[in-house]
């Protein structure tokens, strides 16, 4: 089964910019699209983006043009990237499997960034 | 914009109970719905797709219906692992992929 884990700095300033890997082990990151959600705390889920193995990509327009999403398939990492973050960007950040038409079958355990000065 | 509305928001209920929780859709959107369990500190697990597709690796006391843009998630017979949050998610491109915004699940 596809394992997936997500790493991030845990902890970022106001206007700056979040960066987060999700590895991949277990499984081939060819042929899939993978994608970034995330959950405030004591909010819902929600969709940021996906990436296709071969590095095209479509965000939720509610973020605008502040995600950037990128896969390394030699290293087995998908990244996003959130620019000019505020308070309402802390959340449980998750990468998954799917999207591009697909459900989400596979999940990282999530890391939490705090947006916080 | 696509908005799926679940109700209800929480639900109480016992072990042994029937369950049913509800997702309406503001446009129809085919069978490109799916239904996640999320419980605190763990990651969601996708268990049904396709409306009515049980995942593998789901218990068969889980099922999903429709009718038109209203969809169900029935669990038949509560079991104590089964108190989670639940979000539908309509998980085609276009519109956006959107989630319910959950339904909380308690134990009576």
């Amino acid at each position: 089964q596809t394992h997936l884990q997500e790493s991030g700095p845990g902890l970022i300033k106001p206007s700056e910019t979040l960066s987060l890997t999700c590895t991949v082990s277990g499984g081939s990151i060819t042929s899939y699209y993978w994608s970034w959600i995330r959950q405030p705390p004591g909010k819902g889920l929600e969709f940021i983006g996906y990436v296709y193995f071969s590095g095209s990509t479509y965000h939720n327009p509610s973020l605008r043009s502040r995600v950037t999403m990128s896969v390394d398939t030699s290293k087995m990492q998908i990244s996003l990237r959130l620019s000019s973050v505020t308070a309402a960007d802390t959340a449980v950040y998750y990468c998954a499997r799917g999207g591009g038409g697909l459900p989400m079958r596979d999940w990282g355990p999530g890391s939490l960034v705090t947006v916080s000065a | 914009a696509l908005q799926l509305t679940q109700f209800p928001s929480s639900l109480s209920a016992s072990v042994g109970d029937r369950v049913t929780i509800t997702c309406r859709a503001s446009q129809g959107i085919r069978d490109s719905l799916a239904w996640y369990q999320h419980k605190p500190g763990k990651s969601p697990i996708l268990l049904i797709y396709g409306v009515s597709n049980l995942e593998p690796g789901t218990p068969s006391r889980f099922s999903g219906s429709a009718s038109e843009t209203e969809f169900s998630l029935t669990i038949s017979s509560l079991q104590p692992e089964d108190f989670a949050t639940y979000y539908c998610q309509y998980f085609n491109s276009y519109p956006p992929i959107t989630f319910g915004q959950g339904t909380r699940l308690d134990i009576k």
